[in-house]
């Protein structure tokens, strides 16, 4: 069966400091992953999807990034984070466009 | 006007009530309806999934999907004190962009 690694579960960074999340997907090849962000009482925002290794799409211009490294792996960072970047962070993945979307356990970041 | 409404509640009802949350999607391109559960502070998990219109059972949980309306539903029903959750609506056209709604938080008082 498949499964959906995300970690840390809970990270908190100076305003400035790099950052890195990582997300991996196991029992499953090529899967459409995603990275989305979940701000306190408020919805779900799609930051990045990709549908194959080095296929990245941005959906909101900011100072995050994302990386495909290999095929099952899904990464997200940034240089310097800002204040703004708090929330809660959210990896994804599906076999294709048509199907389900299941996510792993987030990752609740806090910048101070 | 957003692609997908859901109205954010709070919505508080007691244990054994049946439970109906709603959202509304403006594009009639949209073909593929989910509804996912979301415990504080963890991910969403998916509870339905649909296509079509009409009604899809799964224990305690009926998804309705009326296409002529733009109108999805999940029922719940002898709703319990673990129900208590945030639940977000999804749809998606055949281009694959899953669009959420805002989410419904619920309570189920014992």
């Amino acid at each position: 069966s498949q499964t959906i690694h995300q970690w840390p579960a809970t990270l908190v960074q100076p305003v400035g400091s790099p950052l890195s999340l990582e997300c991996t997907v196991e029992g499953t090849s090529n899967p459409n992953l995603y990275w989305y962000r979940q701000a306190a009482g408020r919805g779900l925002q799609l930051l990045f999807y990709s549908v194959g290794i080095g296929q990245i799409s941005s959906e909101v211009p900011q100072n995050l990034s994302a990386s495909r490294p290999q095929d099952r792996q899904f990464i997200l960072s940034s240089k310097k984070l800002l204040l703004s970047d708090s929330g809660f962070y959210l990896c994804a993945w599906r076999v294709d466009l048509r199907e389900k979307l299941f996510f792993g356990s987030g990752t609740q970041l806090s910048v101070l | 006007q957003k692609e997908v409404e859901q109205d954010p509640g709070p919505l508080s009802v007691p244990e054994g009530a049946i439970v109906s949350l709603n959202c509304t999607y403006s594009n009639s391109a949209f073909q593929y309806f989910m509804w996912y559960r979301q415990y504080s502070r963890k991910g969403p998990e998916l509870l339905m999934y649909t296509y079509s219109s009409g009604n899809k059972e799964d224990g305690r949980f009926t998804a309705q999907v009326d296409k002529s309306s733009k109108y999805i539903s999940l029922f719940i029903r002898d709703s319990q004190p673990s129900d208590s959750a945030t639940y977000l609506c999804a749809t998606s056209p055949n281009t694959g962009k899953l669009i959420f709604g805002q989410g419904t938080t619920l309570q189920v008082k014992p």
